[in-house]
């Protein structure tokens, strides 16, 4: 069975950073993309970036790039979101998701982690 | 970036019929691939793959829904409504980065 179990969000203050983690189970992890996206209270769904399935892309939209880094360690089967210089705007549950290897289609999400930017 | 526009939301009553629209700013068909995907999400829930490349079942969801479409305008249908599909449906794009969604369409009963 497939999982995606995110961890490490919470309250942080505008301008702090933080780290999210996704650990997969259930699949080969190397043999996949892997997506983090998010949705912000009572909103819709957001992509916030991709990395290729050897870590040696990464993929932003212009919201996040600059400030957020995606990572991987296929070793360990997690993926990572570094946050830094948060603002209130990305207040938002965090998804991981797993890409369907068919292009930019989530076939499996985990169950998200808050994460609030708030002074 | 391709917007996509779904109604807010549906009412339907159980055992009818639903029909959920998806349109995109511009084409998102390449060739013979129609690549729009469909995602219900209930509340307090992660959203679940339903249909990927507008019109093919995802692993383990019913045979009740189904998916059409190319070019700008697709549709998701659930036929019959039951009341587990209480749910707001997601359009998405894959045609051109970033990937979009549309803003949802929230099914509700009559």
């Amino acid at each position: 069975e497939v999982q995606l179990v995110e961890s490490g969000g919470g309250l942080v203050q505008p301008g702090r950073s933080l780290k999210l983690s996704c650990v997969a189970s259930g699949f080969t992890f190397n043999n996949y993309w892997m997506t983090w996206i998010r949705q912000a209270p009572g909103k819709g769904l957001e992509w916030v970036a991709s990395i290729t399935n050897t870590g040696g892309s990464t993929y932003y939209p212009d919201s996040v790039k600059g400030r957020f880094t995606i990572s991987r360690d296929n070793a360990k089967s997690t993926l990572y979101l570094q946050m830094n210089s948060l603002r209130s705007e990305d207040t938002a549950t965090y998804y991981c998701t797993r890409d369907m290897n068919i292009g930019t289609t989530f076939d499996y999400w985990g169950q998200g982690v808050m994460v609030t930017v708030s002074s | 970036d391709i917007v996509l526009t779904q109604s807010p939301a549906l009412a339907v009553s159980l055992g009818q019929r639903a029909t959920i629209s998806c349109r995109a700013s511009q084409s998102v068909s390449i060739s013979r691939y129609n690549l729009m995907h469909w995602y219900q999400q209930k509340p307090g829930q992660q959203p679940k793959l339903l249909i990927y490349r507008a019109s093919n079942l995802a692993s383990g969801i019913p045979a009740r829904f189904s998916g059409s479409g190319s070019g700008t305008d697709f549709t998701l249908t659930i036929n019959p409504v039951q009341a587990d599909d209480i749910a707001t449906y997601y359009c998405q794009q894959s045609r051109e980065s970033p990937p979009t969604f549309g803003g949802g369409t929230k099914l509700e009963l009559k």
